[in-house]
C-alpha cells in the first residue's frame, strides 16, 4: 500500500544544473499536484494534471514543467536551477478535484540549489 | 485571489491543555476546508468540513465551520507530546484567475508545540 512515492528524499543543485523530481502513485487517482513548501509559508501548487495527458500551471509554474503521460506518474522537470527553487517539494494526489478524502501527500523531496 | 490566514502562527503549551486554532479565509467559490497535520515530513489529513454547524471529530480533536462568518477552529484536548506538529488549513475553491479546476488554497500553518 505505497499511495504515493516521490524521489529523491534530498538533492543538491548546483545553479543551472537541471533535474527531475519523481512522483509516482497507485491508488488510481486521476487528479496529480505538485506543491512547494517554503520555511513559514503554507504550501503553493506549482503544476496540475486532472488526467493522463493533461497539465496546467498552479500559481507558481516559472522555472518548472511536467508531465503526465500515464495515471501513475507524474514528474517534475526543473530546467535551470535557480537558488529560488530552494525549497521542500510535494508531490500530491486525488480522486476528483473535490478533495472529498483530501490529498494524499508524498514524504517529500528537499531540494537545495547552491 | 484566495487567502487562508491562520492564528496564532506558533504556540507553545504544556501537556493536558486545550488548544484552539483559527483559520479564516476568503475564497472564490467556496467548496470545503480541510486540516492537516504536518510532523516531519508529508502533511495527513484530518478532516474535511462542507457545511457549516457540524462537528467533526477524532479522538481529542474536533473541528467546525462557519461559512457565514468564513473561518474555522481546530479544537485539541488534553494534549500530548505526540500533538506537536504544524497544522494546516486549507480551502478549496477557485484559487486564482484562469485556474482551471477547484485547488486547495493553504495557509502558512500553525506551529503547535506541547512540553511535558
Amino acid at each position: 500500500n505505497a499511495g504515493v512515492t516521490q524521489t529523491p528524499k534530498f538533492r543538491i543543485l548546483k545553479i543551472g544544473q537541471s533535474m527531475t523530481l519523481q512522483c509516482t502513485q497507485d491508488m488510481n487517482h486521476n487528479y496529480m499536484y505538485w506543491y512547494r513548501q517554503d520555511p513559514g509559508m503554507g504550501l503553493k501548487l506549482i503544476y496540475y494534471s486532472v488526467g493522463a495527458g493533461i497539465t496546467d500551471k498552479g500559481e507558481v509554474p516559472n522555472g518548472y514543467n511536467v508531465s503526465r503521460s500515464t495515471t501513475e506518474d507524474f514528474p517534475l522537470r526543473l530546467e535551470l536551477a535557480a537558488p529560488s527553487q530552494t525549497s521542500v517539494y510535494f508531490c500530491a494526489s486525488s480522486y476528483g478535484g473535490r478533495a472529498n478524502y483530501g490529498y494524499t501527500f508524498g514524504s517529500g523531496t528537499r531540494l537545495t540549489v547552491v | 485571489e484566495d487567502k487562508v490566514v491562520q492564528s496564532p502562527l506558533s504556540l507553545v503549551v504544556h501537556e493536558g491543555d486545550t488548544v484552539t486554532l483559527n483559520c479564516s479565509y476568503e475564497v472564490t467559490n467556496f467548496r470545503s476546508l480541510l486540516w492537516y497535520k504536518q510532523e516531519k515530513k508529508a502533511p495527513t489529513f484530518l478532516f474535511m468540513l462542507t457545511s457549516s454547524g457540524i462537528e467533526k471529530k477524532s479522538g481529542r480533536l474536533s473541528s467546525i465551520l462557519d461559512k457565514k462568518e468564513l473561518f474555522s477552529i481546530l479544537n485539541i484536548t488534553a494534549t500530548q507530546t505526540g500533538d506537536s506538529a504544524i497544522y494546516l488549513c486549507a480551502v478549496l475553491g477557485l484559487a486564482y484567475s484562469g485556474a482551471g479546476s477547484y485547488q486547495l488554497t493553504f495557509g502558512k500553518g500553525t506551529k503547535l508545540s506541547v512540553i511535558p
